[in-house]
């Protein structure tokens, strides 16, 4: 099975720009997704394909993709997107396995 | 519009088996379109996918968990279930389901509000 990396925790000014980073060989050949989970909350998906953004999640959130690295954008961070950030994709080597990256912590100052 | 319920007992005693049921309601089980899967994340941790299942009954699990597992679907009453053998304390976690729509990516587009499972005696 294959694995997707995420840093444990990382933090943003308000209002600034912070990239939350996933790598994994399986993101190559697969989209990522992207799940924002607040305490005591399910996780809800901000962004699928790797960049697309569901309706009702704000156009401050964005994808980007390159080579084994996916990477969840928010611009202009609010003191509302501190949470825990989920990737997922396809398992490299069995398609209709999912493999979920560790999460990131993001933290808002 | 489609939403998605978790139920089943709150506390398994170790070695017994977890079961859990996904009610579907405001749409088909039966939608040719999606997959129906079942994510864990133990408390103070991440998330853990453990299987997945399409309507007609194809299965695929966590090579992690496969020897515990099985999931199974009943279009009749719109649901799906979860039944993991042999708990122990490590098991105890909270339990979502989702549904994720076929193609080249997994998008869990709709998740259940989750519900929590405690292994204890």
């Amino acid at each position: 099975s294959s694995e997707l990396t995420q840093d444990p925790a990382v933090s943003v000014a308000l209002g600034q720009t912070v990239r939350i980073a996933c790598q994994g060989d399986s993101l190559r050949s697969y989209y990522a997704s992207w799940y924002q989970q607040k305490p005591g909350q399910a996780p809800l998906l901000v962004i699928y394909k790797n960049n697309t953004r569901p309706s009702g999640i704000p156009a401050r959130f964005s994808g980007s993709s390159s080579g084994s690295t996916s990477s969840l954008i928010i611009t202009g961070a609010q003191a509302e997107d501190e949470a825990d950030y989920y990737c997922n994709s396809r398992d490299i080597s069995i398609y209709h396995l999912v493999t979920f990256g560790g999460g990131t912590k993001l933290t808002v100052l | 519009q489609l939403q998605l319920q978790e139920s089943g007992p709150g506390l398994v005693k170790p070695s017994e088996t977890l079961s859990l049921t996904c009610t579907v309601s405001g749409g088909s089980i039966r939608n040719s379109g999606y997959y129906w899967g079942w994510i864990r994340q133990p408390p103070g941790k991440g998330l853990e996918w453990i299987g997945s299942i399409y309507y007609s009954g194809s299965t695929y699990y966590n090579p992690s968990l496969k020897s515990r597992v099985t999931i199974s679907v009943d279009t009749s009453n719109n649901h799906f279930s979860l039944s993991l053998t042999s708990v122990t304390a490590a098991d105890t976690a909270m339990f979502y389901c989702a549904r994720y729509p076929l193609g080249n990516s997994v998008t869990f587009d709709l998740w259940g509000q989750g519900t929590m499972v405690i292994v204890s005696s």
